[in-house]
Order: C-alpha cells, then sequence, then structure tokens
C-alpha cells in the first residue's frame, strides 16, 4: 500500500456526460501527478501541482481536462463532455520535491460508452 | 520525440532463476531513472530508482544499471519468483525541473513454477 488513493476504482459513463475523479496523496508530499494509462502502454503525463500551484500541463491535456488541488492536499481531475477515446485508467502520483520517486496510487479506470 | 523503450516485450523465466529487462532512452538530458511493476488492475509500484551520477545501484534482490554512454537501464531480478510476475517499466525524467516521468511500453514477465 503506497499510501496515495484514488476515487472512485471504475468509472462508467454514457458519451457527453462529465466524471470528475479524486487523488488523495501521501500526507507529506507537496507534489502530485497526474497520468493516464491505456492498455498495454505505459503511464503517459497529464499535469503536475506543486501545493496549490498547476506548474505544467500536457498537451494531452484538451481544454476538456481540468485538474484542481486547491489547498494543496487532494486533487481533483475533471473531464467534461467524455468521448470514448477518454476511456482509460487515470492515475495520481505523489512525491516530495523534485527528484524524489513518485507513487502511484490504484488508478480509476474509467469507461466511456 | 525524446522517448524511452524496452527491447523485449515478454520475457519468461524459471523459478529460482535471473531476469534482466532491458530499456533503451534517448533522453540525454535525462539525470534520474525509475523502474516500476505493475500487477493487473494496479497501479504502478516503485522499484528502485537511480541517478545519472551512478551506473549501479542494488536494493532487495533487484539491482539497475546504467549505461549512460549507450543510454541504456537494466533491471536484474536476482532468484525470481511467482510474485515477480508483472508489467514492468522503466520511466525517465527528460532532465525537467517538474521530474515529469516518461515511460516505456513495458516488459511483461512470465514466472514459471
Amino acid at each position: 500500500d503506497t499510501g496515495v488513493s484514488q476515487d472512485p476504482r471504475h468509472k462508467i459513463t454514457k458519451r457527453g456526460q462529465n466524471v470528475t475523479f479524486r487523488c488523495d496523496p501521501i500526507s507529506e508530499h507537496n507534489r502530485l501527478y497526474w497520468y493516464r494509462q491505456t492498455l498495454g502502454q505505459g503511464p503517459e503525463f497529464l499535469t503536475y501541482f506543486q501545493n496549490e500551484a498547476q506548474l505544467e500541463k500536457s498537451r494531452l491535456l484538451s481544454d476538456r481536462f481540468s485538474a484542481e488541488r486547491p489547498k494543496g492536499s487532494f486533487s481533483t481531475l475533471e473531464i467534461q463532455r467524455t468521448e470514448q477515446g477518454d476511456s482509460a485508467m487515470y492515475l495520481c502520483a505523489s512525491s516530495l520535491p523534485a527528484g524524489s520517486e513518485q507513487y502511484f496510487g490504484p488508478g480509476t479506470r474509467l469507461t466511456v460508452t | 520525440g525524446e522517448s524511452v523503450g524496452l527491447h523485449l516485450p515478454t520475457l519468461s523465466v524459471q523459478e529460482g532463476d535471473n531476469s534482466i529487462i532491458n530499456c533503451a532512452y534517448s533522453n540525454s538530458a535525462s539525470d534520474y531513472f525509475i523502474w516500476y511493476k505493475q500487477e493487473s488492475g494496479k497501479g504502478p509500484q516503485f522499484i528502485i530508482d537511480i541517478r545519472s551520477n551512478m551506473d549501479k545501484r542494488q536494493g532487495q534482490r533487484v539491482t539497475v544499471l546504467l549505461n549512460k554512454t549507450v543510454k541504456h537501464l537494466s533491471l536484474q531480478i536476482a532468484a525470481t519468483q511467482p510474485g515477480d510476475s508483472a508489467v514492468y517499466f522503466c520511466a525517465e525524467n527528460g532532465g525537467a525541473a517538474g521530474n515529469k516521468l516518461t515511460f516505456g511500453g513495458g516488459t511483461r514477465v512470465l514466472v514459471k513454477p
């Protein structure tokens, strides 16, 4: 158990609906990362926060995606107007400052029908 | 673009034998590398990391070797056990301040009893 938790673990939604995922990092970790993983591939970076500041966003993060970390603790990832191509595992990781290992949560598996 | 890749998609090994998983990276700016293990339905689990100022690092039953000259990374697992069956990913940070990780495509390790 890495200590990073994610909720929900599974989400099935219809195309066009909005979904929101939550990540609770390890308590003393000030960095929080979101990745997306499709079947048979390695995780792909989406965005990361240092405390409450969102410092970088990938080109993969279209304008339908938004992430927040309002108090520098938990984070949410929202996808608006979901598309079938959004079906994937969404992974959250946390770490101490740069150069430290990232610990991953169990992921949220999203299926868009 | 820069990428991290693996030579062998599937590795079948006899229980008790040693396993070697290889990874090639192309971003010469990377200064931090990590190996993760991922079991079905779970998030990646940190195994071991290494910084670019080292060429070898040992953990419990695992050793990571880094050859910066040929941009090659390997993970050695001693006395492979059934519980080692999983997909293994190498990842590199691209030398970026944010430490976002770029993952390879993964190698599946199957341990035969």
